[in-house]
């Protein structure tokens, strides 16, 4: 158990939906990534929190957004979806977000959109 | 990021040590490498970095070689639980990000019975 918590772990939706996506991060840590990983892209980075402001963004497209909480837990909103962004997307989370350090993946939310 | 070159795949013994190599000749002074696995469909797991000097922890060593060209991950006894997709990563200096890491495609290590 990594310690990250992503709720909820599977979601099936429709295209042109809107959905959450959310991540607790380990206790302590103030970073949170969101990767988003396809069969035919593998794993990419979208974006990265760092308590609570945004530092560090990835090939997140427009209609997806991201947000990082006081209490840290972070939201990944994705909207008018199509059926290529089904894909399993993972939070991760570490300590200051440095160069040094190691990231805590969750166990992913597997987004199916038909 | 620093540019990493691993086998598609490689195959071990169970009980065997596992030696996944990565060639990674352009990295720089400062970049560390790390090593993540990624057990079928689960989150990535870290499993150790190292910058310059060898490296062990509870799971594998880290062998860097003089001139940091490449490295090699050893698992010293593979176990069927070991069967992942092994990631070796050489993120630049983002300014103090190190979350911008670039999975490639890896090492499909099967350890067979």
């Amino acid at each position: 158990d990594s310690g990250v918590t992503q709720t909820p772990k599977h979601l099936i939706t429709a295209t042109g939906q809107r959905v959450t996506l959310r991540c607790s991060p380990r206790s302590g840590d103030l970073s949170v990534y969101w990767y988003q990983q396809s069969l035919d892209q593998g794993l990419q980075f979208l974006i990265q929190y760092y308590n609570g402001e945004e530092r560090a963004k990835g090939n997140i497209l427009e209609r997806f957004s991201a947000q990082q909480f006081p209490d840290l837990h972070s939201e990944l909103n994705l909207s008018s979806l199509e059926l290529g962004d089904s894909a399993l997307y993972f939070c991760a989370s570490s300590g200051t977000g440095g160069d040094n350090e190691k990231l805590f993946f969750g166990s992913g939310t597997q987004l199916s959109v038909l | 990021d620093a540019k990493t070159t691993q086998p598609t795949s490689m195959d071990c013994a169970e009980g065997r040590a596992a030696n996944l190599p990565c060639n990674h000749s352009t990295i720089s002074g400062n970049e560390y490498v790390y090593w993540y696995r990624q057990i079928h469909s689960q989150g990535p797991q870290y499993i150790i970095h190292g910058l310059k000097n060898n490296e062990t922890n509870e799971m594998a060593s880290l062998i860097i070689t003089e001139d940091r060209k490449s490295s090699t991950l050893i698992l010293p006894h593979a176990t069927l639980r070991d069967t992942a997709v092994y990631y070796c990563i050489a993120p630049a200096d983002y300014g103090g990000s190190q979350g911008n890491l670039i999975f490639g495609k890896g090492t499909k290590l099967s350890v067979k019975p």
